[in-house]
């Protein structure tokens, strides 16, 4: 089974500039998260999806950042603009949504903003 | 609400000594339990979960937990560590649909 899928791995942007993240879960997995994981720190939710409904987006900094999950399967997160203290690893996650269900994490995407 | 508290950010200790790691949880409605592993520049696996029935849940890698429902906790063993344990431990609450994560574990093993 192919896991969850992330691009790019690393990514080094200006302060100010735009980026984006994608995401493509595991077949069938009807839950998709975006974690953001500051060094030293755990993940803190950003965004759930179910589907490609919105149930949690209430940590994500809406003046900068948005998600989407068109068709309920990939998703993209951007950033824009970027802030220094956006410097983290971004997890993007899946699982098939049910409460007992575990989530299955992406490798994730290392940003740096200088 | 529910929360996750990792009181060991780092813990070191030498190969094929045990280990425990420790994690407290509060929460008003049932929960299920995690703990994750993250080895460097990946992403988290997981190690093993509780859900329902038995307390004392094994999971892979040898790592096993206990959940005490009175205490709130779900502490991680091992009882011989190898070098390659060495990484970052994350314990999870999930209650209604969203995951909490501690803030981690270091576990170092030393050679």
């Amino acid at each position: 089974e192919a896991g969850v899928a992330q691009s790019p791995r690393y990514k080094i942007i200006e302060k100010r500039q735009s980026v984006a993240f994608w995401c493509n879960p595991i077949s069938g997995h009807a839950t998709l998260y975006w974690y953001q994981q500051i060094l030293g720190q755990g993940p803190k939710l950003l965004i759930q999806f179910q589907n490609n409904g919105v149930v949690d987006d209430s940590q994500l900094p809406k003046d900068r950042f948005s998600a989407e999950r068109l068709k309920g399967v990939d998703s993209t997160l951007k950033i824009q603009p970027a802030k220094l203290e956006d410097s983290a690893v971004y997890l993007c996650a899946s699982s098939l949504g049910r409460q007992i269900s575990e989530a299955f994490f992406g490798q994730g995407t290392r940003l740096t903003v200088v | 609400a529910q929360s996750v508290t990792q009181l060991d950010s780092q813990v070191p200790v030498f190969e094929e000594a045990p280990v425990e790691l420790r994690c407290n949880y509060s929460s008003s409605v049932s929960v299920y339990l995690f703990w994750y592993v993250q080895y460097p520049n990946q992403g988290l696996q997981l190690l093993l979960k509780y859900l329902s029935g038995s307390t004392l849940v094994k999971g892979i890698n040898g790592f096993e937990a206990e959940f005490n429902k009175s205490q709130t906790s779900f502490h991680l063993r091992k009882p011989s560590v190898h070098i390659s344990d060495t990484a970052e431990y994350f314990c999870a609450v999930k209650g209604t649909y969203k995951y909490i994560f501690g803030t981690g574990t270091r576990l170092k093993v030393l050679a």
